[in-house]
């Protein structure tokens, strides 16, 4: 079955630094992945869609790459801030014949530190 | 604008008692969503619907059922809840397949 994981629990930085996340899949091709944000005792809120035609997707602060021939995409947050601290979440599209539905990864803990 | 409204925010049970968690949402999405949230364990998706009326099943639907008789409502329920059902529960809605979720803000449920 398809595989999922967000190689680090937690990451701790310094503000101002570049926070890099990492999300690996096996198993198949999604034809696009998503990242949120999740703050404690609350929802997840959608951040960024990137399609594996795009290798590459930037939002503000926020950068997506998705390379499908390592099956990893990698999140950065450019000068970071303790603001952005949270929980961040890889999800991907289900394998064939799900409807659009996703399958989460456990999520990386980030905590910019001032 | 609301959002994805759900309801109650924190329940106690007791093995064996039933509930209905509701989810509301005022955005005219077609597709919705429950998934449960558990330490170490990521979201999972209990059961899913991609419109009025139709229902389908997710990674972990066994104990669930759920109904959408309204665009704008799904409701989860536990005919008799256990307590490997302790858990966060999350409602989420999507214009369509492939678009971004928007999640309300749990359920916090606790069975004794």
């Amino acid at each position: 079955s398809q595989k999922i994981e967000q190689n680090s629990e937690a990451l701790n930085i310094q503000e101002g630094k570049t926070a890099t996340l990492t999300c690996n899949y096996t198993n198949y091709s999604p034809a696009y992945l998503q990242w949120y944000r999740q703050d404690p005792g609350r929802g997840p809120v959608f951040l960024l869609l990137i399609r594996e035609n795009e290798k590459e997707k930037r939002k503000e602060r926020l950068k997506v790459t998705f390379d499908t021939t390592l099956k990893q995409s990698l999140f950065h947050i450019t000068a970071s801030q303790p603001a952005d601290s949270a929980t961040y979440l890889c999800a991907l599209e289900g394998y064939g014949g799900s409807q659009g539905n996703l399958i989460f990864g456990k999520g990386t803990k980030l905590s910019v530190k001032p | 604008n609301a959002g994805v409204t759900q309801t109650p925010k924190f329940r106690v049970l007791k093995t064996g008692q039933s509930m209905t968690l509701l989810c509301a949402q005022d955005m005219n999405h077609e597709y919705m969503y429950w998934y449960r949230q558990d330490p170490g364990m990521g979201l999972r998706l209990i059961h899913y619907s991609v419109g009025e009326g139709t229902t389908a099943k997710g990674e972990v639907p066994d104990g669930y059922n759920v109904s959408r008789l309204k665009k704008q409502n799904f409701l989860l329920g536990l005919e008799s809840a256990a307590p490997s059902q302790t858990s966060v529960y999350f409602c989420a809605s999507s214009i369509g397949e492939n678009q971004p979720q928007h999640f309300g803000d749990g359920t916090r449920l606790s069975i004794l």
